[in-house]
């Protein structure tokens, strides 16, 4: 199994330009996440989805967009982007029933110019 | 104000030595989990607790409901588990610690 795959890894953005983040799982996972971790700080969640077709805000959502098509894939959207949202961006899927829980991607580490 | 404190924030330790790692909460949770972080940045889902005890290898995490409080220990500390370890939990929203940082010199 992939486990959770994140693309790109790395990107650049000038300020105002859109970008979509991919992640994918093919666990059959139910939930899955959305983080950021600015430098130095921890993680926190941007948007976040029960199931397809469902998604719902988490503590830093202004300036992205999810959709949840498809019990896989949870892209996170970026319409204008902004210096502030210079991060290291983390998908996580979780199924509750596991023993160890979350299941990270390997993170996107965004620059915004 | 953060729903979740970790203690200490950094931590080193001897190779060998067993290590600690707390963490307090303010909230009824469902679950609580145990993530580990290394310096390149990848993250791992080290337990998902809801109760009583967890051991996988030299890693034990304990989890007291009633006292909202919930401890990582690493035996035989070696220093390959020098990363950076986080305490998260899930109730009605998703807050993460801070994490704490542990440097184990050979």
């Amino acid at each position: 199994n992939a486990g959770v795959t994140q693309t790109p890894k790395f990107r650049i953005l000038k300020i105002g330009q859109s970008m979509t983040l991919q992640c994918a799982q093919d666990m059959n996972h139910n939930y899955m996440y959305w983080y950021r971790q600015d430098p130095g700080m921890g993680l926190k969640l941007i948007y976040y989805s029960v199931g397809a077709g469902i998604t719902d805000k988490g503590e830093v959502p202004n300036g992205y967009n999810v959709s949840r098509s498809t019990t896989e894939d949870f892209p996170l959207r970026l319409e204008l982007a902004a210096p502030s949202q210079t991060s290291v961006y983390f998908c996580a899927s979780s199924d509750p029933g596991t023993v160890y829980g979350y299941t990270f991607g390997s993170g996107t580490r965004l620059t915004v110019v | 104000k953060n729903e979740v404190e970790q203690s200490p924030q950094n931590l080193t330790a001897q190779e060998g030595e067993f290590i600690t790692i707390n963490c307090s909460y303010s909230v009824g949770i469902s679950a609580l989990h145990w993530l580990q972080q290394h310096p390149g940045g990848g993250i791992v889902s080290l337990f998902m607790l809801s109760s009583g005890k967890k051991k996988h290898g030299r890693l034990i995490a304990t989890i007291n409901i009633q006292e909202k409080h919930s401890s990582l220990h690493i035996t035989a500390s070696h220093p390959r588990d020098s990363a950076v370890y986080i305490c998260a939990y899930t109730g009605n929203q998703f807050y993460f610690g801070t994490g704490t940082s542990l440097t184990v010199i050979p």
